[in-house]
Protein backbone atom coordinates (compact mmCIF):
# COMPACT_ATOMS: atom_id res chain seq x y z
CA UNK A 1 0.00 0.00 0.00
CA UNK A 2 1.21 3.17 -0.70
CA UNK A 3 2.08 5.41 1.98
CA UNK A 4 3.96 8.41 3.24
CA UNK A 5 6.03 8.81 6.53
CA UNK A 6 7.25 12.05 8.39
CA UNK A 7 9.03 10.54 11.15
CA UNK A 8 9.30 14.17 13.22
CA UNK A 9 5.76 15.38 14.78
CA UNK A 10 7.87 18.21 15.85
CA UNK A 11 11.04 20.14 14.71
CA UNK A 12 12.03 23.06 16.84
CA UNK A 13 14.73 25.36 15.19
CA UNK A 14 16.03 29.24 16.37
CA UNK A 15 15.79 31.79 13.72
CA UNK A 16 18.72 31.70 11.23
CA UNK A 17 19.54 27.92 11.61
CA UNK A 18 19.43 25.35 8.68
CA UNK A 19 16.35 23.04 8.08
CA UNK A 20 15.83 19.46 6.96
CA UNK A 21 12.35 17.83 7.19
CA UNK A 22 12.18 14.33 6.85
CA UNK A 23 10.08 12.10 4.31
CA UNK A 24 10.40 8.96 3.11
CA UNK A 25 7.47 7.31 0.97
CA UNK A 26 6.44 3.83 -0.12
CA UNK A 27 5.23 3.50 -3.34
CA UNK A 28 5.29 0.87 -6.23
CA UNK A 29 5.60 3.18 -9.37
CA UNK A 30 7.88 6.17 -9.67
CA UNK A 31 6.34 8.41 -7.52
CA UNK A 32 5.32 12.52 -7.95
CA UNK A 33 6.55 13.91 -4.75
CA UNK A 34 5.53 17.48 -2.93
CA UNK A 35 5.41 19.68 -0.56
CA UNK A 36 2.86 21.56 1.29
CA UNK A 37 3.19 23.83 3.90
CA UNK A 38 0.02 25.00 6.17
CA UNK A 39 0.04 27.78 8.44
CA UNK A 40 -2.25 28.00 11.49
CA UNK A 41 -6.37 28.56 10.20
CA UNK A 42 -4.80 28.49 6.67
CA UNK A 43 -5.05 26.23 3.42
CA UNK A 44 -1.98 24.18 2.12
CA UNK A 45 0.41 26.09 0.00
CA UNK A 46 2.77 23.98 -2.64
CA UNK A 47 6.23 24.72 -1.82
CA UNK A 48 7.79 22.35 -4.61
CA UNK A 49 6.92 19.15 -6.26
CA UNK A 50 9.27 16.33 -7.97
CA UNK A 51 7.91 14.85 -10.99
CA UNK A 52 11.12 13.43 -12.76
CA UNK A 53 14.67 14.77 -14.06
CA UNK A 54 16.65 16.79 -11.67
CA UNK A 55 16.51 15.31 -8.24
CA UNK A 56 17.17 18.78 -6.27
CA UNK A 57 14.23 21.15 -7.11
CA UNK A 58 14.05 24.38 -5.32
CA UNK A 59 10.55 25.70 -4.68
CA UNK A 60 9.37 28.98 -3.35
CA UNK A 61 10.32 30.65 0.31
CA UNK A 62 13.92 29.71 0.28
CA UNK A 63 12.71 25.93 0.51
CA UNK A 64 14.33 22.49 -1.76
CA UNK A 65 13.96 19.26 -1.03
CA UNK A 66 16.16 16.17 -2.57
CA UNK A 67 14.58 13.26 -4.03
CA UNK A 68 17.07 9.82 -3.27
CA UNK A 69 14.93 6.59 -5.27
CA UNK A 70 17.48 4.80 -3.41
CA UNK A 71 16.75 5.58 -0.10
CA UNK A 72 12.94 6.54 -1.01
CA UNK A 73 13.25 9.61 0.59
CA UNK A 74 12.12 13.52 -0.49
CA UNK A 75 13.61 15.43 2.35
CA UNK A 76 13.19 19.21 2.78
CA UNK A 77 15.43 22.09 3.52
CA UNK A 78 16.07 25.45 3.72
CA UNK A 79 19.95 26.57 4.34
CA UNK A 80 18.09 29.29 6.82
CA UNK A 81 14.60 29.69 8.75
CA UNK A 82 12.67 32.72 9.47
CA UNK A 83 10.62 33.21 12.65
CA UNK A 84 7.44 33.14 9.56
CA UNK A 85 8.87 29.43 8.67
CA UNK A 86 6.48 28.36 11.88
CA UNK A 87 3.76 25.88 9.99
CA UNK A 88 2.73 22.70 9.69
CA UNK A 89 4.66 20.74 6.42
CA UNK A 90 3.41 17.61 4.87
CA UNK A 91 5.19 15.81 2.23
CA UNK A 92 2.65 14.07 0.18
CA UNK A 93 2.61 11.73 -2.81
CA UNK A 94 0.16 11.52 -5.92
CA UNK A 95 -1.47 8.41 -6.84
CA UNK A 96 -0.56 8.87 -11.25
CA UNK A 97 -4.05 7.31 -11.91
CA UNK A 98 -7.66 9.04 -13.19
CA UNK A 99 -8.14 10.51 -10.18
CA UNK A 100 -4.99 12.52 -8.73
CA UNK A 101 -5.94 11.79 -5.67
CA UNK A 102 -2.82 12.86 -2.70
CA UNK A 103 -1.36 10.75 -0.21
CA UNK A 104 -0.65 13.04 2.49
CA UNK A 105 1.91 12.19 5.31
CA UNK A 106 0.49 12.98 9.24
CA UNK A 107 2.90 16.56 9.27
CA UNK A 108 5.66 18.08 10.68
CA UNK A 109 5.14 21.16 12.86
CA UNK A 110 8.20 23.45 12.56
CA UNK A 111 8.54 26.05 15.97
CA UNK A 112 11.12 28.34 15.29
CA UNK A 113 13.27 29.78 18.60
CA UNK A 114 13.84 33.39 18.69
CA UNK B 1 -6.94 36.75 -8.31
CA UNK B 2 -8.32 34.26 -6.03
CA UNK B 3 -8.37 30.82 -7.68
CA UNK B 4 -10.23 28.62 -5.18
CA UNK B 5 -12.57 30.55 -2.92
CA UNK B 6 -14.37 28.56 -0.23
CA UNK B 7 -16.95 30.36 1.93
CA UNK B 8 -17.75 31.17 4.77
CA UNK B 9 -13.91 31.15 6.67
CA UNK B 10 -15.65 29.98 9.69
CA UNK B 11 -18.70 28.74 9.94
CA UNK B 12 -20.23 27.57 13.88
CA UNK B 13 -23.42 24.80 13.33
CA UNK B 14 -25.14 23.67 16.59
CA UNK B 15 -25.50 19.65 17.02
CA UNK B 16 -27.72 17.77 14.47
CA UNK B 17 -28.25 21.59 12.08
CA UNK B 18 -27.36 20.55 8.91
CA UNK B 19 -24.75 22.88 7.16
CA UNK B 20 -23.42 23.53 3.99
CA UNK B 21 -20.01 24.59 3.00
CA UNK B 22 -19.28 26.19 -0.29
CA UNK B 23 -16.35 25.91 -2.60
CA UNK B 24 -15.99 27.78 -5.75
CA UNK B 25 -13.17 27.92 -8.46
CA UNK B 26 -12.48 30.32 -11.27
CA UNK B 27 -9.70 27.65 -12.89
CA UNK B 28 -12.00 25.95 -15.02
CA UNK B 29 -10.83 22.72 -13.38
CA UNK B 30 -13.16 19.42 -13.90
CA UNK B 31 -12.04 18.01 -10.55
CA UNK B 32 -13.03 19.11 -7.48
CA UNK B 33 -11.93 17.35 -4.15
CA UNK B 34 -13.00 17.96 -0.50
CA UNK B 35 -11.16 16.89 2.56
CA UNK B 36 -11.67 17.23 6.06
CA UNK B 37 -8.40 18.02 8.27
CA UNK B 38 -8.78 17.67 12.08
CA UNK B 39 -6.02 19.09 14.50
CA UNK B 40 -3.14 18.18 14.61
CA UNK B 41 -3.85 15.42 11.35
CA UNK B 42 -3.20 15.32 7.55
CA UNK B 43 -6.40 16.07 5.39
CA UNK B 44 -8.41 13.11 4.74
CA UNK B 45 -10.24 12.65 1.17
CA UNK B 46 -13.86 12.54 1.53
CA UNK B 47 -14.86 12.72 -2.17
CA UNK B 48 -14.33 14.31 -4.97
CA UNK B 49 -16.24 15.08 -8.41
CA UNK B 50 -14.62 14.09 -12.15
CA UNK B 51 -16.77 16.78 -14.12
CA UNK B 52 -20.11 15.20 -12.67
CA UNK B 53 -19.48 11.88 -11.65
CA UNK B 54 -18.99 11.65 -8.27
CA UNK B 55 -16.84 9.30 -6.18
CA UNK B 56 -17.10 8.67 -2.48
CA UNK B 57 -14.48 7.18 -0.50
CA UNK B 58 -15.66 4.14 1.41
CA UNK B 59 -15.17 5.94 4.74
CA UNK B 60 -16.93 9.08 4.51
CA UNK B 61 -19.64 8.67 6.81
CA UNK B 62 -23.76 9.07 5.11
CA UNK B 63 -23.61 12.32 7.20
CA UNK B 64 -21.35 13.73 4.47
CA UNK B 65 -23.24 14.69 1.34
CA UNK B 66 -22.05 17.01 -1.42
CA UNK B 67 -23.75 18.64 -4.83
CA UNK B 68 -22.01 20.05 -7.85
CA UNK B 69 -24.38 21.61 -9.95
CA UNK B 70 -21.71 23.55 -12.37
CA UNK B 71 -18.58 23.44 -13.21
CA UNK B 72 -17.62 26.14 -10.59
CA UNK B 73 -19.60 25.42 -7.57
CA UNK B 74 -19.48 22.56 -5.36
CA UNK B 75 -21.18 22.02 -1.87
CA UNK B 76 -20.33 19.94 1.33
CA UNK B 77 -23.22 19.50 2.84
CA UNK B 78 -23.60 17.93 6.46
CA UNK B 79 -26.91 16.69 7.34
CA UNK B 80 -26.35 16.33 10.80
CA UNK B 81 -23.45 17.53 12.15
CA UNK B 82 -21.78 15.93 15.34
CA UNK B 83 -19.03 17.01 17.63
CA UNK B 84 -16.85 14.83 15.88
CA UNK B 85 -16.94 16.24 12.37
CA UNK B 86 -15.67 19.76 13.79
CA UNK B 87 -12.38 20.41 11.67
CA UNK B 88 -11.16 22.42 8.65
CA UNK B 89 -12.88 21.25 5.32
CA UNK B 90 -10.41 21.78 2.30
CA UNK B 91 -11.77 22.00 -1.01
CA UNK B 92 -9.16 21.21 -4.01
CA UNK B 93 -9.68 21.74 -7.95
CA UNK B 94 -7.53 20.08 -10.77
CA UNK B 95 -7.21 20.05 -14.46
CA UNK B 96 -6.90 17.53 -17.00
CA UNK B 97 -3.80 18.79 -18.08
CA UNK B 98 -0.48 18.31 -17.10
CA UNK B 99 2.60 16.33 -16.71
CA UNK B 100 2.37 12.40 -17.52
CA UNK B 101 -0.86 12.98 -16.59
CA UNK B 102 -0.49 14.40 -13.37
CA UNK B 103 -2.66 17.38 -12.31
CA UNK B 104 -2.03 19.41 -9.60
CA UNK B 105 -4.65 20.08 -6.92
CA UNK B 106 -5.01 23.56 -6.12
CA UNK B 107 -6.43 24.13 -2.37
CA UNK B 108 -9.17 26.17 -1.07
CA UNK B 109 -8.16 28.32 2.18
CA UNK B 110 -11.09 26.26 4.17
CA UNK B 111 -13.44 26.51 6.06
CA UNK B 112 -13.44 25.87 9.82
CA UNK B 113 -16.26 24.44 11.18
CA UNK B 114 -17.39 24.79 15.05
CA UNK B 115 -19.90 22.53 16.62
CA UNK B 116 -21.65 23.50 19.82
Amino acid sequence: AQSVTQPDIHITVSEGASLELRCNYSYGATPYLFWYVQSPGQGLQLLLKYFSGDTLVQGIKGFEAEFKRSQSSFNLRKPSVHWSDAAEYFCAVVSPNRDDKIIFGKGTRLHILP
Amino acid sequence: DAMVIQNPRYQVTQFGKPVTLSCSQTLNHNVMYWYQQKSSQAPKLLFHYYDKDFNNEADTPDNFQSRRPNTSFCFLDIRSPGLGDAAMYLCATTGTSGVRGYNEQFFGPGTRLTVL
